[in-house]
């Protein structure tokens, strides 16, 4: 069965630096999505990519999949107290449907 | 903007009982799931929802698990018997279409005493 691991599993920046977060498949990505969750709340859907290569951007977070479509990036650039919280990856099967494996999340702490 | 709303927001009970965990999905969504997260664990996927029936289910989703859709608004999670491996935080979630672009509820803490 697929696996997804990401690292770190925590982060602390100080506010306005750039940080990455990696997701990296145990197989072939079909569907790959980003989301974020504050403590104790439910998922937001941040970014969805599917082909290799593929970069997508909103605001000062920009996604990224590699052209063997194994490894998922998560860059933000200057980032903001807003930005905390758990960031998960998640993985649909080939059919990419909303049945999704997660990864262990990474938790980013933005100190001002 | 519509969301997804779940009740109760956290519901204490005894092991053997049965409890029903509610979602009011967005109104215009087709595709629907119940996911759930242990403390410390990976959020994990209990069964997906479409057309007023299972489309797909994990190991997890064992007899003991049911869901429906009986108006065509509210959609259920039953428990029949709780056990003590089933306190966790689960999250309904739906979708207009069939992808991984899901909206989530803000969950329903279940605590099995």
């Amino acid at each position: 069965s697929q696996e997804l691991e990401q690292s770190p599993q925590s982060l602390i920046v100080q506010e306005g630096k750039n940080l990455t977060i990696n997701c990296t498949s145990s197989k072939t990505l079909y569907g790959l999505y980003w989301y974020k969750q504050k403590y104790g709340e439910g998922l937001i859907f941040l970014m969805m990519l599917q082909k290799g290569g593929e970069e997508k951007s909103h605001e000062k977070i920009t996604a990224k999949l590699d052209e063997k479509k194994q490894q998922s990036s998560l860059h933000i650039t200057a980032s903001q107290p807003s930005h905390a919280g758990i960031y998960l990856c998640g993985a649909s099967g080939s059919s990419n449907t909303g049945k999704l494996i997660f990864g262990q999340g990474t938790t980013l702490q933005v100190k001002p | 903007e519509p969301e997804v709303t779940q009740t109760p927001s956290h519901q204490v009970t005894q092991m053997g009982q049965e409890v029903i965990l509610r979602c009011v999905p967005i109104s215009n969504h087709l595709y629907f799931y119940w996911y759930r997260q242990i403390l410390g664990q990976k959020v994990e996927f209990l069964v997906s929802f479409y057309n007023n029936e299972i489309s797909e289910k994990s190991e997890i989703f064992d007899d003991q698990f049911s869901v429906e859709r009986p108006d065509g608004s509210n959609f259920t999670l039953k428990i029949r018997s709780t056990k003590l491996e089933d306190s966790a935080m689960y999250f309904c979630a739906g979708s207009g279409v069939r992808t991984g672009e899901l909206f989530f509820g803000e969950g329903s803490r279940l605590t099995v005493l």
